[in-house]
C-alpha cells in the first residue's frame, strides 16, 4: 500500500526567509510524487511533480521539491517566501505498479504561515 | 482554458435523503476521479473513470455511493439515503489520459452537509 506523510501539522516563516515543507512516502514500487496547494475555499491547484530524470524539480510560483531516493522524502521548497504563500499544502503520491491503481494517496496537509 | 467545474458549491440536506453531485472536467480530458476531503485531513479516492467506464471503484466507502459518467464527459456522484457522516467537501479531477505520469486538475470542490 502507498502512503504519505507530512509531519508538520504548521510551518510558521517569517515573509523572505526560506520555506521548507516536509513530505515523506512510501511505496512497493518506484514513486511518481505531486504536491498540491489549497487557498480557502478553493480547490487543489497543482504545483510540480517528480516522474524520473533530475531529483531537484522546479515548478510554480517560485516552488521546487528534491527527491531523494534513500530517504523517501519529497521536501517543498521554495528560497524567498511571500506573505500570499500562506495556505494548506499537500503532498501526494502514486506507485509506479500497475495494481497500484491511478489513485493519488495524500497526506494530511500542512499548513503554511508567512508572516510580514 | 476552462478548468473543472463541479455544481452545487454547497448543497445541505437532511438525513436520510439522496444527493447527486455533478463534475464537468477539463474539455479532451478522458480520466476523471473523485475524491472526498474531510474537515483537517487530505483527499481521499473515491473512483476513477476512463471514459465511460469505472475503471476503479475501490475507493467509494459502501453501496450508497455511486457514480457514473454515460458519455465520457460530465460525472455525477449520487449518494442515497445520505448520513451526518458523509459531510465533507467532494472533490473532482480530471487528466488528459489517465495515464501513471498524468497531472490531476482540481476542481474547486462541493461542500456537502448533512443534518
Amino acid at each position: 500500500a502507498q502512503s504519505v506523510a507530512q509531519p508538520e501539522d504548521q510551518v510558521n516563516v517569517a515573509e523572505g526567509n526560506p520555506l521548507t515543507v516536509k513530505c515523506t512516502y512510501s511505496v512497493s514500487g518506484n514513486p511518481y510524487l505531486f504536491w498540491y496547494v489549497q487557498y480557502p475555499n478553493r480547490g487543489l491547484q497543482f504545483l510540480l511533480k517528480y516522474i524520473t530524470g533530475d531529483n531537484l524539480v522546479k515548478g510554480s510560483y517560485g516552488f521546487e521539491a528534491e527527491f531523494n531516493k534513500s530517504q523517501t522524502s519529497f521536501h517543498l521548497k521554495k528560497p524567498s517566501a511571500l506573505v500570499s504563500d500562506s495556505a494548506l499544502y499537500f503532498c501526494a503520491v502514486r506507485d509506479w505498479a500497475k495494481a497500484a491503481g491511478n489513485k493519488l494517496t495524500f497526506g494530511g496537509g500542512t499548513r503554511v504561515l508567512v508572516k510580514p | 482554458g476552462a478548468g473543472v467545474s463541479q455544481t452545487p458549491s454547497n448543497k445541505v440536506t437532511e438525513k436520510g435523503k439522496y444527493v447527486e453531485l455533478r463534475c464537468d472536467p477539463i474539455s479532451g480530458h478522458t480520466a476523471l476521479y473523485w475524491y472526498r476531503q474531510s474537515l483537517g485531513q487530505g483527499p481521499e479516492f473515491l473512483i476513477y473513470f476512463q471514459g465511460t467506464g469505472a475503471a476503479d471503484d475501490s475507493g467509494l466507502p459502501n453501496d450508497r455511493f455511486f457514480a457514473v459518467r454515460p458519455e465520457g464527459s460530465v460525472s455525477t456522484l449520487k449518494i442515497q439515503r445520505t448520513e451526518r457522516g458523509d459531510s465533507a467537501v467532494y472533490l473532482c479531477a480530471s487528466s488528459l489520459q489517465g495515464t501513471f505520469t498524468d497531472t490531476q486538475y482540481f476542481g474547486p470542490g462541493t461542500r456537502l452537509t448533512v443534518l
